[in-house]
Parts: structure tokens; sequence; C-alpha cells
């Protein structure tokens, strides 16, 4: 089963704005991570936060973490085409990660 | 290439019958995780080793479905009398137990499995 929604589906913007993309999860965390996936292709991972972290950086990356509601966000800044991708954020114990429903991120020139 | 590696990337194969998968992970890592991915969803998880132990496996894993990890090293998925809602991506991913509180996976690029 999925951990929760992203917020949005699906996002389509140019080059050079930003992007955010939200997810909700529903149980208590131990940490929340992010992943992109390009189209048909494995899963990398791009950053990890922590339950007692509130946010963090990573190069054009920005992760926020909320466990009061129980939510995170990533921002990619200053987007470039390259980026065009999915975003699945998920949570995990040592057996499993349980993944999100994803954001389609289309970034145009 | 240090990475993930899975085999076949692609697969078709016709109901019923039988197909097999391997995955070799980063050689130092002693987890390896497979998940199914259909098309518009994340990954879900299926079943995770511990060098050769298998310590869980998902519902969705069915009695057709069966994975392997004879040595602690490659690993095998083999699907049964297949049916075309098998049709999915199939991911690999291993970690190190050197991560184990935080469960940083690394995937591999998948097999895709066509059921006609």
């Amino acid at each position: 089963s999925q951990q929760g929604e992203e917020d949005p589906q699906a996002l389509s913007i140019q080059e050079g704005e930003n992007a955010t993309m939200n997810c909700s999860y529903k149980t208590s965390i131990n940490n929340l991570q992010w992943y992109r996936q390009n189209s048909g292709r494995g899963l990398v991972h791009l950053i990890l936060i922590r339950s007692n972290e509130r946010e963090k950086h990573s190069g054009r990356l920005r992760v926020t973490l909320d466990t009061s509601k129980k939510s995170s966000s990533l921002l990619i800044t200053a987007s470039r085409a390259a980026d065009t991708a999915s975003y699945f954020c998920a949570t995990g114990t040592a057996s499993k990660l349980t993944f999100g429903t994803g954001t389609r991120l289309q970034v145009t020139l | 290439d240090t990475g993930v590696s899975q085999d076949p990337r692609h697969k078709i194969t016709k109901r019923g019958q039988n197909v097999t998968f391997r995955c070799d992970p980063i050689s130092e890592h002693n987890r390896l995780y497979w998940y199914r991915q259909t098309l518009g969803q994340g990954p879900e998880f299926l079943t995770y080793f511990q060098n050769e132990a298998q310590l869980e496996k998902s519902r969705l894993l069915s009695d057709r479905f069966s994975a392997e990890r004879p040595k602690g090293s490659f690993s095998t998925l083999e699907i049964q009398r297949t049916e075309q809602g098998d049709s999915a991506m199939y991911l690999c991913a291993s970690s190190t137990h050197w991560l184990s509180s935080y469960n940083e996976q690394f995937f591999g690029p998948g097999t895709r499995l066509t059921v006609l």
C-alpha cells in the first residue's frame, strides 16, 4: 500500500522557476527520503531528512519536515530541463521503504 | 559499473508462462529488496533479504512469486503462471547495514515485464 499522497500529481514549469512538491504520510517516522525517477527507469536517492530535523539543503534542493502535520515538502530551485522526472517521498524501516504516489515534474525550455 | 544491475531489462511473455529476473546488488551491500511498480504509481515493497535470509514478504507476494538469494549476493525473482496483472516494472534495490538507521537504498534500472 502507498504511504500517502504527493501533491500536486503533476507540475509543469519553465526552466529557471522553482518547483515545490508536497508529501503527506500516515505513520510515525524515523526519517523521510525523496527519490527521483526518470521516465521508465530506476530511482535515485536525492535527500534524507531525519524526524528530529525540520529543514535540510542539498545543492538546489531544500526539504522541510513537519512531523506534527505528517508532511514534507521538496523545493527545487532554478529548475532545469534535466529535472524533468517523477519525484517520490518515502518513509522507511530497515526492511523496506513505503513510497507515495509521486509528483510528475515537467520543466520546459 | 558498481551500481545495482538487473537482467533482463525487458521481458515479454505469454500468460501462463514462468519468468525469472536477476538482480546483482552493490557488492558490499548485505541487504536486498524487491519492489513492483505499476504505471503512475510509486514502487510497492515485495520482499527483503539480509544476506541470504528472506526476512520479510509483502502480502503482494502471492504463492506464484518466489525470491531467492542463495549465497547472499545476487537474487532471483520468479513468477510462475504469469497473469496479465503481473505486468509491471520490477525494481531491485540494495543497502548496507552501516546505513541501517536511515535505510538509503540504491536502485537498479528495473525489469519491465509485459504479460500478453
